[in-house]
């Protein structure tokens, strides 16, 4: 079956960058594109922007352009997000989520990122 | 940018309850809409799709029905669990979520 599973909670500083892993199995990598979705404490859902697998090109919201990284790793399975110049407001549960044509089908667990100095 | 306005931001009703979510969009999405169940402590459930499109083992209590800027979802009957938030998303310009509605028994 397919199973997302991201990596674990993160404590960064303001001002830092924090990575977020999302491990795929259950099915082929590259034929579905990989979203990123974050929740705030007590908040609704923001989406971050999206990523092909298979040619690399991703995509995000004004919002996060210029700030939010998405990559992967093919031979492992594994899509990355990395968000830099955390403030306080980007204190979130990060999702990766398999979809197609723009369903979000299957979610990830979850990566809580606390930013705290 | 789109901005999606869902109402209300919660409501309590009872179990056998006809509940209904508004969504409404900033502008013409044709049927770009798709609807979301999120329990407390889980990652969102896809429910609905296009629309009016049931996901897959979704009970059929469930409905959504709308067009253009204006969408309703329904629960025909209220069970306990389906206390949750439930988010409108469109994606026919990028992509974006509704406020969420909170629904408790």
């Amino acid at each position: 079956q397919v199973q997302l599973v991201q990596s674990g909670a993160e404590v960064k500083k303001p001002g830092a960058s924090v990575k977020v892993s999302c491990k795929a199995s259950g099915y082929t990598f590259i034929d579905y594109d990989i979203n990123w979705v974050r929740q705030a404490p007590g908040h609704g859902l923001e989406w971050l922007g999206w990523m092909n697998p298979n040619s690399g090109n991703s995509g995000s919201p004004r919002k996060f352009q210029g700030r939010v990284t998405m990559t992967r790793h093919t031979s492992l399975n594994t899509a990355y997000m990395e968000l830099s110049s955390l403030t306080s407001e980007d204190t979130a549960v990060y999702y990766c989520v398999r979809t197609q044509q723009w369903l979000f089908r299957d979610w990830g667990q979850g990566s809580l990122v606390t930013v705290s100095s | 940018d789109i901005q999606m306005t869902q109402s209300p931001s919660s409501l309590s009703a009872a179990v056998g309850d006809r509940v209904v979510i508004t969504c409404q969009a900033s502008q013409d999405i044709s049927h770009y809409l798709n609807w979301y169940q999120q329990k407390p402590g889980k990652a969102p459930k896809l429910l609905i799709y296009d629309v009016s499109n049931l996901e897959a083992g979704v009970p059929s209590r469930f409905s959504g029905s709308g067009s253009r800027t204006d969408f309703t979802f329904t629960i025909s009957s209220l069970q306990p669990e389906d206390i949750a938030t439930y988010y409108c998303q469109q994606y026919d310009k990028l992509l974006t979520f509704g406020p969420g509605t909170k629904v408790d028994i």
